[in-house]
Order: structure tokens, then sequence, then C-alpha cells
């Protein structure tokens, strides 16, 4: 089975500061890995995903993350936060597409002046 | 509007009351999936439908009752449910062995039982 460990429930940060949210995955397989965003009362939105290729990948709203296979982690940054990117965030991983997600338990982003 | 949409966004109901979620994607997914997130709890997924059969069930209790009558639409009944119940429910499609591996959630129903 898949597994997501999100290191930090909370990260607190000012605003145009660079951020690093954590993720460490446990799998015997090969998998995909995807970041989540969700703001308050609403659903999950997908900022990133890895399948396969280059390691640095590039999403929405100026976020990437960086897949590390010997380290087996998928940490999401970015360079200047605003306020607007406080919300929670999620590391999910998949064995493929058809299969169901494993969440981590989110990290809370809260970005302050 | 993200392309799966859950009706309704909130919903009350008594213990001993019976309601449905629904769920409806245009998304030409053929896979769909319940989850359930609860206050200072990961998402937990629920069930998961693949071309309208059901491959998983996450030990759910039987007062949960999915159905998929088609790949573009899924329901949650709920019947004699529990105030530990009370969450967000969520509903994301995706394709089946191929395509763009995109998972794709709704809004959610906010359920709380009195």
């Amino acid at each position: 089975a898949q597994s997501v460990t999100q290191l930090d429930s909370q990260v607190p940060v000012f605003e145009e500061a660079p951020v690093e949210l954590r993720c460490n995955y446990s799998s015997s397989v090969s998998v995909y890995l995807f970041w989540y965003v969700q703001y308050p009362n609403q659903g999950l939105q997908l900022l990133l995903k890895y399948l396969s290729g280059s390691t640095l990948v590039k999403g929405i709203n100026g976020f990437e993350a960086e897949f590390n296979k010997s380290q087996t982690s998928f940490h999401l940054r970015k360079p200047s936060v605003h306020i607007s990117d406080t919300a929670e965030y999620f590391c999910a991983v998949s064995r493929n597409s058809g299969y169901a997600l494993n969440f981590g338990k989110g990290t809370s982003l809260l970005v302050t002046p | 509007e993200t392309g799966v949409t859950q009706t309704p966004r909130h919903l009350v109901m008594g213990m001993t009351n019976k309601k449905s979620l629904k769920c409806e994607q245009h998304l030409g997914h053929n896979a769909m999936y319940w989850y359930k997130q609860s206050a200072k709890k990961p998402l937990e997924l629920m069930f998961v439908y693949n071309f309208k059969e059901q491959t998983e069930n996450n030990s759910v209790p039987s007062r949960f009752s999915p159905e998929c009558p088609n790949s573009s639409h899924l329901f949650l009944h709920l019947h004699t449910l529990q105030p530990e119940d009370s969450a967000l429910y969520l509903c994301a499609s995706s394709h089946m062995d191929g395509g763009d591996y995109g998972y794709t959630f709704g809004s959610g129903t906010r359920l709380t039982v009195v």
C-alpha cells in the first residue's frame, strides 16, 4: 500500500517570504504524486502532479514541487507567498489512475502581513 | 465549477432520517470515489467505482450505501447515521488506466447529523 506523511501540521509564514511544505511517501511500487489545496468551505483543487519525467514539477499559482526518489519526498515550494495562499494543503499518492488517492493529514499554511 | 458537481452543498439530518448525496461528472471519467473529511482527521477513502463496478469498500459501516448507476453519476445513500458521521463528504472522479491521471474533486456536501 502507498502512504503519505506530511511532517508539519501548521506552517506560519509572513507575506512575500518563501515557503516549503514537506511530504514524504512510502510505496513498494512506482507511484504518482499530487499536491492539492483546499480553501475554506471548498473542495480540493489540484496544484500540481508528478507522473514521470522531469523531477521538478511546476503547478498553478506559482507553486512547484520536486520529486526525490532516493529520499522518497515530494516537497512543495513557493518563492514568495501571498495572503491568498492561506489554505490547507494536501499531499497525495496513487498507484495508478483508477486507484484511489491516499492523502496525508494536511498542512495548514497561514500567511500573515 | 470544477466539472464535478455535488448536491446538496449542506445537509442537516436527524439520526432516523434517510437522505442521499449526489455526485455528477461530465468529464468523461470512468472512475468515481467517495471520501469523508472530518475535522482534524485525514481524508478517508470510502468507496471506489470503476466502470460502475464497486472495486473498493474501505470498511465503511452499512449505514452508508453507495450507488453508481452509470459512469457519470454516483450516489451515497444515508440512513440511521450517528453524530460522528458529521463531516464533509467529497466526491472525485478520474480516468481509469490512462488518461491525464487527474483526479477532479467536487465542492463537497457538508453533513450535520443531529
